[in-house]
């Protein structure tokens, strides 16, 4: 089992739609969850970390099942702009030593 | 203003060529990490250093040396024992513990 799971899509949704992405992880000793975005031929860039509370950040929600370990993020009217594609990413230590990406969500927002 | 910069954004070598890839931050982290990604998979770790003169290893490190001797830099060299070094390779910084890390934009390089 990968340590971090999540589908890898293609998501296309049309302009304004909501979109959710789940992710799983393997290790229940995780401490912090974090949601990238990355363009094509890009680097990643830090959406959102995921607390345990879950946060919300304009029309960005990010939300942690520990239970069930896994995170989720959710996107209200989608942009055009918003086209990328999503990675999850973990740190099982708590150390930010090694990180743990997914291979990322695509999505694709059409007009 | 405060960045992580690597050069160059591609490169190109020959089989057998050792290369290095720079990567430079201003932003006064103390944690510095590479990361190579392959097309359709997410990053993997190469070497991470969270304080200068100090770097670890991480879980794809044959093939790699680094070398930490400045805060600011953290070069990469990709030696001929990798034994497939094309690649996009991630360069990223952190405040150590528990903080996110920030990319660079990367550089792209193509073994033949």
């Amino acid at each position: 089992r990968k340590e971090v799971e999540q589908d890898p899509g293609p998501f296309n949704v049309p302009e304004g739609a909501t979109v959710a992405f789940n992710c799983t992880y393997s290790n229940s000793a995780s401490q912090s969850f974090f949601w990238y975005r990355q363009d094509c031929r890009k680097e990643p860039k830090l959406l959102m970390s995921v607390y345990s509370s879950g946060n919300e950040d304009g029309r960005f929600t990010a939300q942690l099942n520990r239970a069930s370990q896994y995170i989720s993020l959710l996107i209200r009217d989608s942009k055009l702009s918003d086209s990328a594609t999503y990675l999850c990413v973990v740190d099982p230590s708590g150390s930010a030593r090694q990180l743990t990406f997914g291979s990322g969500t695509q999505l694709t927002v059409l007009p | 203003d405060g960045g992580i910069t690597q050069s160059p954004k591609y490169l190109f070598r020959k089989e057998g060529q050792n290369v290095t890839l720079s990567c430079e931050q201003n932003l006064n982290h103390d944690a510095m990490y590479w990361y190579r990604q392959d097309p359709g998979q997410g990053l993997r770790l190469i070497y991470y250093s969270q304080i200068v003169n100090d770097f670890q290893k991480g879980d794809i490190a044959e093939g790699y040396s680094v070398s930490r001797e400045k805060k600011e830099s953290f070069p990469l060299t990709v030696t001929s024992a990798q034994k497939n070094p094309t690649a996009f390779y991630l360069c990223a910084s952190g405040q150590g513990l528990v903080d996110e890390q920030y990319f660079g934009p990367g550089t792209r390089l193509t073994v033949t």
